[in-house]
């Protein structure tokens, strides 16, 4: 198995819809991420949950809402999306403490709000 | 404020041209630097973590190395299947769950 995993991998959605996102992890680590990615931006942090507590919250807008049921599963709740939404959202999972602190991501979720 | 800036955008090489890239950071206090490559459409894969002035990692055609204000990528004999965009992040020591990214470099490597 991938050590994180991201479903679904394409999502079209129309501005009215509600959608989820949903990552899974089997590394182990106790921090999950998401972030955007846009074209030639730099990847963008939305939120951290560290041992399923949510850690950062980067002003991102109340249409994105995250949820983390366990250190494992990570969720990110779509509705009323813009177009300026559309953009490759990644997940990602790290452990914190002791002297490994990268992180590794999902394969991504390709969004297209239309 | 922390920063990080990579160079070039974009490169292109012939297959056999050896080359690097450049990543510079500006951070209050370095906990570590990642390199990562990511394939269109993919999330970004891990290849090193380096964490103090003076460390090399090498893998495969990759290394990479850092001083106190850059790491560079350095590609021996890259091969097509090299092509890809890498992206350098560091985490400092302040933010235990922040990674600032570059916006990558662009490789092509051509046959």
């Amino acid at each position: 198995e991938t050590g994180v995993t991201q479903t679904p991998r394409h999502l079209v959605m129309g501005m009215t819809n509600k959608k989820s996102l949903k990552c899974e992890q089997h590394l182990g680590h106790n921090a999950m991420y998401w972030y955007k990615q846009s074209a030639k931006k730099p990847l963008e942090l939305m939120f951290v949950y560290s041992l399923e507590e949510r850690v950062e919250n980067n002003s991102v807008p109340s249409r994105f809402s995250p949820e983390c049921p366990n250190s494992s599963h990570l969720f990110l709740h779509l509705h009323t999306l813009q177009p300026e939404d559309s953009a490759l959202y990644l997940c990602a999972s790290s452990r914190t403490g002791g002297g490994f602190t990268e992180a590794f991501f999902g394969q991504g979720t390709r969004l297209t709000v239309v | 404020e922390d920063q990080v800036t990579q160079s070039p955008e974009a490169l292109r090489l012939q297959e056999g041209e050896s080359s690097s890239l450049n990543c510079s950071y500006t951070v209050s206090g370095l906990r570590g630097l990642f390199w990562y490559r990511q394939d269109p459409g993919k999330g970004p894969e891990f290849l090193f973590t380096l964490y103090s002035a003076g460390e090399e990692k090498e893998k495969e055609r990759l290394k990479a190395t850092l001083t106190k204000k850059e790491s560079f990528l350095h590609i021996t004999a890259p091969k097509p299947e090299d092509s890809a965009t890498y992206l350098c992040a560091v985490q400092t020591i302040s933010g235990t769950y922040k990674y600032i990214f570059g916006t990558g470099t662009r490789l092509k490597v051509l046959a």
